[in-house]
């Protein structure tokens, strides 16, 4: 089945700089890469995915790439701020995780310090 | 819409006692996943279900924990005796619309069980 590993498992950087998180998987035939952001105490969030017939995708400050024939996708947050401090979570679903089940990362807790 | 919603949002319960969480999905979404988030664990996947027939229970750690889908707008986890090692927040999440294929996962705001 699909395997998905996550690094690094915590992250600190100061304000303003950029932090990248990567992930790797295993199944060639997954085509759908979210992330998810989860603050202390709270639910994980989606806040950005990309499927497999795109390499990159923008949302402000946050990007995501995907390179299918490495089988690794990155988040990319730019110009960090404090509340961007969280966990941060990959995850991959495809035609052979089932009915969109997605295979989650362990996580990256990023911390910003001002 | 409000979201996937959850309760209780706090239960705090014996050991040997039988712990109920509920959980109503986003209107139109078929698809209903339970999660369980520890600190040395992650999030776990226990189970889901699509078109409220359940998929994959592998998940589910032991026959103390059941869950049933019995219409597309609510779910239930129960752990039956409950256990100290069974505190955890539990997050129910729902995705999809019928013919969708992956789709994103919403959660809800999780139930913090603390068995004693």
């Amino acid at each position: 089945g699909e395997n998905v590993e996550q690094h690094p498992s915590t992250l600190s950087v100061q304000e303003g700089d950029s932090a990248v998180i990567k992930c790797t998987y295993s199944d060639s035939a997954s085509n759908y890469f979210p992330w998810y952001k989860q603050e202390l105490g709270k639910r994980p969030q989606l806040i950005i995915d990309i499927r497999s017939n795109v390499g990159e995708k923008k949302d402000q400050r946050i990007a995501v790439t995907l390179n299918k024939t490495a089988k690794h996708f990155s988040l990319h947050i730019t110009e960090t701020q404090p509340e961007d401090s969280a966990v941060y979570f990959c995850a991959a679903g495809g035609p052979n995780t089932g009915f969109q089940k997605l295979v989650f990362g362990t996580g990256t807790r990023l911390l910003v310090s001002p | 819409d409000a979201g996937v919603i959850q309760s209780p949002r706090h239960e705090v319960t014996e050991m040997g006692q039988e712990v109920t969480l509920r959980c109503k999905p986003i209107s139109g979404h078929n698809s209903l996943f339970w999660y369980r988030q520890t600190m040395m664990r992650g999030l776990e996947l226990l189970i889901y279900f699509n078109n409220n027939v359940p998929i994959d229970d592998s998940g589910m750690p032991e026959d103390r924990f059941s869950a049933k889908m019995p219409n597309a707008s609510f779910s239930t986890l129960k752990i039956q005796p409950s256990e100290p090692r069974d505190s955890a927040v539990y997050f129910c999440a729902s995705s999809g619309l019928m013919g969708s294929y992956n789709s994103p996962l919403h959660f809800g705001n999780g139930t913090r069980l603390t068995v004693t």
